[in-house]
């Protein structure tokens, strides 16, 4: 079985800190993503990657960077946490090719205070 | 006007009733279709994948595609209060490895 892991379920953080948001996955996966879900919203692509310190921007990268030096680590940055940042969190990976499965992990719940 | 529109719902049903969940889009490229599930605090989990128009089905779930009115639709029979989720459709074309995500239906089924 496929299996994404993210480093924290829930997380507090306060205005201005720098937050970082990590994604395992185990089935040698070439590509990442990183989301957020809101409510009225559904989930928007923040960044990608598609190969080891590859990455790309999704819809809404701004206010996020991302690292890839491991191909099986995908690390979301938050570099000042604001408040409208705060929302799930959601990773994900998928084989390269042609709109192949993406499997998710559990989300990370991110209030910024 | 978004690339792919969903009811939100709540969509609430009796248990064993035929439920229809419906997305809408706007991109004529769109060849690949999907639909999640996503329990709640959990994150989605693929349900049915279709490749271009048609029907699939799996159990008591059918997909159906119509690329003719870019329309899409799930279909659960003899639904069960276990599949009380928001359901996700989600499509992109050929050429990309991204999805687009409709905003999920939330979908009750009661005994």
């Amino acid at each position: 079985d496929v299996k994404v892991t993210q480093s924290s379920r829930y997380l507090v953080k306060r205005t201005g800190e720098k937050v970082f948001l990590e994604c395992v996955q185990d089935m040698d996966h070439e590509n990442m993503f990183w989301y957020r879900q809101d409510p009225g919203l559904g989930l928007r692509l923040i960044y990608f990657s598609y190969d080891v310190k590859m990455k790309e921007k999704g819809d809404i990268p701004e206010g996020y960077s991302v690292s890839r030096e491991k191909k099986e680590r995908f690390s979301l940055i938050l570099e000042s946490a604001s408040t409208n940042q705060t929302s799930m969190y959601l990773c994900a990976s998928s084989s390269s090719g042609n709109q192949e499965t993406q499997y998710f992990g559990p989300g990370t719940r991110l209030l910024v205070l | 006007q978004k690339e792919v529109e969903q009811d939100p719902g709540p969509l609430s049903v009796p248990e064993g009733a035929i439920v229809s969940l419906n997305c809408t889009y706007s991109n004529s490229a769109f060849q690949y279709f999907m639909w999640y599930r996503q329990y709640s605090r959990k994150g989605p989990e693929l349900l049915m994948y279709t490749y271009s128009s048609g029907n699939k089905e799996d159990g008591r779930f059918t997909a159906q595609v119509d690329k003719s009115s870019k329309y899409i639709s799930l279909f659960i029979r003899d639904s069960q209060p276990s599949d009380s989720a928001t359901y996700l459709c989600a499509m992109g074309p050929d050429n990309t490895d991204k999805l687009i995500f409709g905003t999920g239906t939330r979908l009750q089924v009661f005994p």
